[in-house]
């Protein structure tokens, strides 16, 4: 995997909570994603980043929002979670934007809210 | 309707064949199409990308775009087992702010 760390793998949670996921790069790659990857669904874009402290919104942000205060950095936080936000959620980096360069993805943090 | 329509399968071929996986979308101005390839339980790894139409070739893998029909398709010839995997299409537009529009993926299993 090309430089790219995931945490938590895993994590059980109880709706209402918040949780924070957290993706960090070793590549200096300028842009960073958020998707959660459901079935039937395919992966959907949460928020994306396209530089320090620059963030914008994907196609399913509520309940979500994103923080990047270093390049290496790129926090999900659920605000309060839940049931519909069990999910798989993959963090992803690229040189440039997606749609020119290839996306680089993490392994994947498996989040159930119970 | 979805933007992108994806057979999720399965699809189960055996060893050696020739596999077609294809995705149909309904916005005209995509340019960049892409198909990922993702293991259980991994994220994804980009496979094939091209701009616009026509054909793109990588050792087994094929990628034709026919923006006229608004289809896309991957060949994977002389299949392996180690292909087995989700094969994912994803397409965007100058436009589309950095969004990628993905299809559901299409499960292949390809038999010993």
């Amino acid at each position: 995997d090309a430089g790219i760390t995931q945490s938590p793998r895993h994590k059980v949670t109880e709706t209402g909570t918040p949780v924070t996921l957290r993706c960090h790069q070793t590549e200096n790659h300028r842009y960073m994603y958020w998707y959660r990857q459901d079935p039937g669904h395919g992966l959907r874009l949460i928020h994306y980043s396209y530089g320090v402290k620059d963030t914008d919104k994907g196609e399913v942000s509520d309940g979500y929002s994103v923080s990047r205060s270093k390049t290496e950095d790129f926090l999900l936080t659920l605000e309060s979670a839940t049931s519909s936000q069990t999910s798989v959620y993959f963090c992803a980096i690229s040189r440039q934007g997606p749609i020119n360069t290839e996306a680089f993805f993490g392994q994947g943090t498996r989040l159930t809210v119970v | 309707q979805k933007e992108v329509e994806q057979d999720p399968g399965p699809l189960s071929v055996p060893e050696g064949a020739i596999v077609s996986l294809n995705c149909t979308y309904s916005n005209s101005a995509f340019q960049y199409f892409m198909w990922y390839r993702q293991y259980s339980r991994k994220g994804p790894e980009l496979l094939m990308y091209t701009y616009s139409s026509g054909n793109k070739e990588d050792g087994r893998f094929t990628a034709q775009v026919d923006k006229s029909s608004k289809y896309i398709s991957l060949f994977i010839r002389d299949s392996q087992p180690s292909d087995s995997a989700t094969y994912l299409c994803a397409m965007s537009s100058m436009d589309s702010n950095y969004q990628l529009i993905w299809g559901a993926g299409t499960k292949l299993i390809i038999k010993p």
